[in-house]
Protein backbone atom coordinates (compact mmCIF):
# COMPACT_ATOMS: atom_id res chain seq x y z
CA UNK A 1 0.00 0.00 0.00
CA UNK A 2 1.55 3.30 -0.92
CA UNK A 3 1.98 6.02 1.60
CA UNK A 4 3.04 9.68 1.72
CA UNK A 5 3.97 11.54 4.89
CA UNK A 6 4.48 15.22 4.77
CA UNK A 7 7.31 16.70 7.04
CA UNK A 8 8.93 19.96 7.59
CA UNK A 9 8.74 22.84 9.89
CA UNK A 10 5.15 24.04 11.36
CA UNK A 11 6.16 27.62 11.71
CA UNK A 12 8.05 30.13 9.35
CA UNK A 13 8.58 33.11 9.52
CA UNK A 14 7.22 36.28 7.14
CA UNK A 15 9.43 36.61 4.28
CA UNK A 16 11.48 33.13 4.75
CA UNK A 17 11.09 30.04 2.63
CA UNK A 18 8.98 26.98 3.56
CA UNK A 19 10.27 23.84 2.73
CA UNK A 20 8.46 20.91 3.37
CA UNK A 21 9.56 17.20 2.44
CA UNK A 22 7.05 13.94 1.11
CA UNK A 23 8.79 10.42 2.11
CA UNK A 24 6.67 7.89 -0.22
CA UNK A 25 6.86 4.52 0.96
CA UNK A 26 5.44 1.45 -0.46
CA UNK A 27 6.29 2.02 -3.82
CA UNK A 28 9.25 4.00 -6.24
CA UNK A 29 8.43 7.35 -7.27
CA UNK A 30 10.82 6.72 -9.86
CA UNK A 31 8.04 5.45 -12.37
CA UNK A 32 7.32 7.28 -15.28
CA UNK A 33 3.32 7.41 -14.89
CA UNK A 34 3.05 8.98 -12.20
CA UNK A 35 3.32 12.52 -10.75
CA UNK A 36 4.02 13.76 -7.51
CA UNK A 37 2.41 16.90 -6.60
CA UNK A 38 1.52 19.35 -3.69
CA UNK A 39 -1.83 21.03 -2.64
CA UNK A 40 -2.66 23.05 0.09
CA UNK A 41 -5.86 24.05 2.07
CA UNK A 42 -5.88 27.51 3.53
CA UNK A 43 -7.72 26.74 7.47
CA UNK A 44 -11.65 26.99 6.07
CA UNK A 45 -10.67 27.11 2.20
CA UNK A 46 -10.77 25.16 -0.38
CA UNK A 47 -8.17 23.26 -2.32
CA UNK A 48 -5.03 25.22 -4.13
CA UNK A 49 -3.27 23.31 -6.54
CA UNK A 50 0.87 23.98 -6.12
CA UNK A 51 2.72 22.05 -8.91
CA UNK A 52 3.71 18.99 -9.61
CA UNK A 53 7.03 17.25 -11.00
CA UNK A 54 7.29 13.76 -12.94
CA UNK A 55 10.08 11.20 -12.96
CA UNK A 56 11.70 12.85 -15.54
CA UNK A 57 12.27 16.17 -13.88
CA UNK A 58 9.64 17.96 -15.93
CA UNK A 59 7.45 20.33 -13.48
CA UNK A 60 4.18 22.39 -13.80
CA UNK A 61 3.63 25.27 -11.68
CA UNK A 62 -0.01 27.71 -10.59
CA UNK A 63 0.64 30.27 -12.50
CA UNK A 64 0.26 31.98 -9.49
CA UNK A 65 2.85 30.89 -7.62
CA UNK A 66 5.29 30.04 -10.26
CA UNK A 67 7.45 33.09 -9.27
CA UNK A 68 8.34 32.11 -5.76
CA UNK A 69 7.86 27.61 -6.09
CA UNK A 70 10.09 25.36 -6.90
CA UNK A 71 9.57 21.82 -6.71
CA UNK A 72 12.64 18.25 -6.96
CA UNK A 73 12.89 15.13 -6.44
CA UNK A 74 15.64 12.98 -4.71
CA UNK A 75 15.14 9.66 -5.76
CA UNK A 76 17.72 7.68 -3.93
CA UNK A 77 15.81 8.77 -0.85
CA UNK A 78 12.70 8.81 -2.27
CA UNK A 79 11.69 11.56 -1.54
CA UNK A 80 10.25 14.78 -3.30
CA UNK A 81 10.12 18.40 -1.81
CA UNK A 82 8.93 21.70 -1.81
CA UNK A 83 9.93 25.13 -1.80
CA UNK A 84 7.87 28.24 -1.28
CA UNK A 85 10.11 31.58 -0.96
CA UNK A 86 9.04 34.74 0.07
CA UNK A 87 6.06 33.72 2.57
CA UNK A 88 3.57 35.75 3.96
CA UNK A 89 0.39 34.60 5.89
CA UNK A 90 -1.42 33.64 2.72
CA UNK A 91 0.56 30.71 2.45
CA UNK A 92 -0.60 29.69 6.26
CA UNK A 93 -2.46 26.55 4.90
CA UNK A 94 -2.04 22.50 5.59
CA UNK A 95 -0.18 21.14 2.47
CA UNK A 96 -0.56 17.86 1.06
CA UNK A 97 1.48 15.91 -1.15
CA UNK A 98 -0.32 13.43 -3.77
CA UNK A 99 0.35 11.15 -6.62
CA UNK A 100 -1.34 11.30 -9.54
CA UNK A 101 -1.60 10.08 -13.36
CA UNK A 102 -2.01 12.29 -16.21
CA UNK A 103 -5.48 13.65 -16.67
CA UNK A 104 -6.90 10.89 -13.85
CA UNK A 105 -6.43 13.04 -10.79
CA UNK A 106 -4.70 12.21 -7.75
CA UNK A 107 -5.19 8.60 -6.22
CA UNK A 108 -2.84 8.83 -3.19
CA UNK A 109 -2.60 11.47 -0.47
CA UNK A 110 -0.65 12.39 2.61
CA UNK A 111 -2.04 13.16 6.06
CA UNK A 112 -1.29 16.87 5.20
CA UNK A 113 0.61 19.31 7.61
CA UNK A 114 -0.38 22.67 9.04
CA UNK A 115 2.18 25.01 7.97
CA UNK A 116 2.34 28.52 9.87
CA UNK A 117 3.76 32.09 8.71
CA UNK A 118 3.65 33.86 12.01
CA UNK A 119 7.05 36.40 13.16
CA UNK B 1 -6.11 31.24 -12.86
CA UNK B 2 -10.03 31.46 -11.75
CA UNK B 3 -11.36 27.90 -10.02
CA UNK B 4 -14.33 26.03 -11.07
CA UNK B 5 -17.50 27.24 -9.68
CA UNK B 6 -19.58 25.03 -7.24
CA UNK B 7 -22.50 25.80 -5.17
CA UNK B 8 -21.22 26.38 -1.95
CA UNK B 9 -23.99 23.84 -0.75
CA UNK B 10 -26.34 20.78 -1.45
CA UNK B 11 -28.58 18.44 0.79
CA UNK B 12 -30.41 15.64 0.63
CA UNK B 13 -31.87 13.10 2.82
CA UNK B 14 -31.30 9.68 3.24
CA UNK B 15 -31.52 7.40 0.30
CA UNK B 16 -32.03 10.40 -1.86
CA UNK B 17 -29.81 11.89 -4.51
CA UNK B 18 -27.83 14.94 -4.45
CA UNK B 19 -26.06 16.52 -7.97
CA UNK B 20 -23.33 19.29 -7.23
CA UNK B 21 -22.34 20.91 -10.50
CA UNK B 22 -18.87 22.30 -11.29
CA UNK B 23 -18.69 24.63 -14.29
CA UNK B 24 -15.26 26.07 -16.10
CA UNK B 25 -14.59 27.27 -18.94
CA UNK B 26 -13.48 25.57 -22.63
CA UNK B 27 -9.58 26.01 -21.11
CA UNK B 28 -10.59 23.46 -18.54
CA UNK B 29 -13.63 21.80 -17.80
CA UNK B 30 -14.89 22.13 -21.25
CA UNK B 31 -11.75 21.10 -23.61
CA UNK B 32 -10.29 18.06 -22.03
CA UNK B 33 -12.44 14.64 -20.59
CA UNK B 34 -10.13 14.88 -17.35
CA UNK B 35 -12.78 16.17 -14.70
CA UNK B 36 -12.17 14.67 -11.10
CA UNK B 37 -13.95 14.94 -8.13
CA UNK B 38 -12.57 14.61 -3.77
CA UNK B 39 -14.86 13.90 -1.26
CA UNK B 40 -13.45 15.57 1.91
CA UNK B 41 -13.95 14.47 5.54
CA UNK B 42 -13.45 17.49 8.24
CA UNK B 43 -9.67 17.34 9.21
CA UNK B 44 -9.48 14.00 6.75
CA UNK B 45 -6.69 14.34 3.22
CA UNK B 46 -9.17 14.47 -0.05
CA UNK B 47 -10.30 11.11 -1.36
CA UNK B 48 -10.81 10.32 -4.97
CA UNK B 49 -13.76 9.21 -5.65
CA UNK B 50 -13.98 10.13 -9.80
CA UNK B 51 -11.32 10.49 -12.35
CA UNK B 52 -11.78 10.81 -16.50
CA UNK B 53 -15.24 12.77 -15.95
CA UNK B 54 -17.17 9.63 -14.82
CA UNK B 55 -14.54 6.58 -14.11
CA UNK B 56 -14.65 5.20 -10.35
CA UNK B 57 -11.50 3.95 -8.79
CA UNK B 58 -11.43 1.07 -7.36
CA UNK B 59 -13.69 0.92 -3.77
CA UNK B 60 -15.66 3.59 -4.85
CA UNK B 61 -19.53 2.66 -4.30
CA UNK B 62 -21.33 2.91 -7.50
CA UNK B 63 -23.63 5.31 -5.71
CA UNK B 64 -21.00 8.33 -6.99
CA UNK B 65 -21.47 8.61 -10.72
CA UNK B 66 -20.04 11.59 -12.83
CA UNK B 67 -20.70 13.44 -15.97
CA UNK B 68 -19.93 16.19 -18.22
CA UNK B 69 -22.03 18.69 -20.70
CA UNK B 70 -20.07 21.43 -22.20
CA UNK B 71 -17.68 23.35 -19.54
CA UNK B 72 -20.13 22.26 -17.05
CA UNK B 73 -19.26 19.01 -15.11
CA UNK B 74 -21.13 17.38 -12.65
CA UNK B 75 -21.32 14.85 -9.73
CA UNK B 76 -24.38 12.13 -8.45
CA UNK B 77 -24.42 10.58 -5.44
CA UNK B 78 -27.25 8.17 -5.62
CA UNK B 79 -28.90 6.86 -2.55
CA UNK B 80 -27.60 8.90 0.09
CA UNK B 81 -25.86 7.70 3.19
CA UNK B 82 -24.95 9.46 6.53
CA UNK B 83 -21.00 8.69 5.71
CA UNK B 84 -21.46 10.80 1.95
CA UNK B 85 -21.56 13.87 4.34
CA UNK B 86 -18.61 15.95 3.26
CA UNK B 87 -17.44 18.92 1.46
CA UNK B 88 -16.68 17.58 -2.32
CA UNK B 89 -14.34 19.54 -4.99
CA UNK B 90 -14.13 19.26 -8.39
CA UNK B 91 -10.28 19.64 -10.67
CA UNK B 92 -9.63 19.74 -13.96
CA UNK B 93 -6.41 19.76 -16.05
CA UNK B 94 -6.19 22.66 -17.75
CA UNK B 95 -3.12 22.81 -20.11
CA UNK B 96 -0.05 22.54 -18.35
CA UNK B 97 -1.89 23.06 -14.77
CA UNK B 98 -4.61 22.13 -12.48
CA UNK B 99 -7.38 24.09 -11.41
CA UNK B 100 -10.06 23.38 -8.10
CA UNK B 101 -13.63 24.17 -7.89
CA UNK B 102 -14.57 25.90 -4.50
CA UNK B 103 -15.78 22.70 -2.90
CA UNK B 104 -19.43 22.17 -1.99
CA UNK B 105 -20.53 21.14 1.40
CA UNK B 106 -22.90 18.13 1.22
CA UNK B 107 -25.11 18.23 3.92
CA UNK B 108 -27.61 14.42 4.15
CA UNK B 109 -30.76 15.65 6.39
Amino acid sequence: QLQLQESGPGLVKPSETLSLTCTVSGGSISGTSYYWGWIRQAPGKGLNWIGLIYYSGTTYYNPSLKRRVTISMDTSKNQFSLNLNSVTAADTAVYYCARGLYGSGTDYWGQGTLVTVSS
Amino acid sequence: QSALTQPPSASGSPGQSVTISCTGTSSDVGGYDYVSWYQQHPGKAPKLVIYEVSKRPSGVPDRFSGSKSGNTASLTVSGLQAEDEADYYCSSYAGSNVVFGGGTKVTVL
